[in-house]
């Protein structure tokens, strides 16, 4: 079964209107994150948080919120979409430690009109 | 800050064929590196890893060796199939990252024609 799931899969929002991606993990680990994913930039980190109640700027945060309620999710929001947001969003979950594996959802594209 | 290059952005190649995909880094000690792939509408998952120097990484027929001396972890297999077409990442991690982050690649496209 799935550890990491991602909802919606696919979405279209408006320009200014409000996005939340939502991302669940069955792995008990501590460690999640935010990353969008565009051609010739790679996978980039937006939020990550080291457990519920915290959340941390990764390197590319403005214009993202993110909220963690409890060890399992982790939420992206969008408060102002814009067409710049268009791309592929990936959650993960990993333990702590310099070998440690990050376990990557699905995905969710979203476009922005 | 600690980056990782990979310089090909798409690699096209017929079944069995040899593949290299370069992957260079900056990072200070001994970060540990990582190759991960993605196939096609899934999200990236763990190929290998390795954290010293000349240890070699492998899995599914891939292989890598870290090279302190000229700063790479080249990904390599030696005949590649139609399957293996996807996009590989390689990532590091330094000793006490904040967050644990990974810092990737831009990745590189693999297509292979049967």
């Amino acid at each position: 079964e799935a550890a990491v799931t991602q909802s919606p899969r696919n979405k279209v929002a408006v320009t200014g209107g409000k996005v939340t991606l939502s991302c669940n993990q069955t792995n008990n680990h501590n460690n999640m994150y935010w990353y969008r994913q565009d051609t010739g930039h790679g996978l980039r980190l937006i939020h990550y948080s080291y457990g519920a109640g915290s959340t941390e700027k990764g390197d590319i945060p403005d214009g993202y919120k993110a909220s963690r309620p409890s060890q399992e999710n982790f939420s992206l929001i969008l408060e102002l979409a814009t067409p710049s947001q268009t791309s592929v969003y990936f959650c993960a979950s990993g333990d702590a430690g310099q070998y440690a594996e990050q376990f990557f959802g699905p995905g969710t594209r979203l476009t922005v009109l | 800050g600690d980056s990782v290059t990979q310089t090909e952005g798409q690699v096209a190649l017929s079944e069995e064929d040899f593949l290299t995909i370069h992957c260079n880094y900056s990072a200070s000690g001994y970060p540990t590196l990582f190759w991960y792939v993605q196939y096609p509408g899934e999200g990236p998952q763990l190929l290998f890893r390795a954290s010293r120097d000349k240890e070699k990484g492998s899995s599914r027929g891939f292989e890598a060796t870290y090279d302190k001396g000229t700063t790479s972890f080249h990904l390599r297999k030696a005949s590649v199939q139609e399957s293996d077409s996807a996009v590989y990442y390689c990532a590091l991690r330094s000793y006490g990252s904040s967050g644990n982050k990974l810092i990737f690649g831009i990745g590189t496209l693999l297509s292979v024609k049967p």
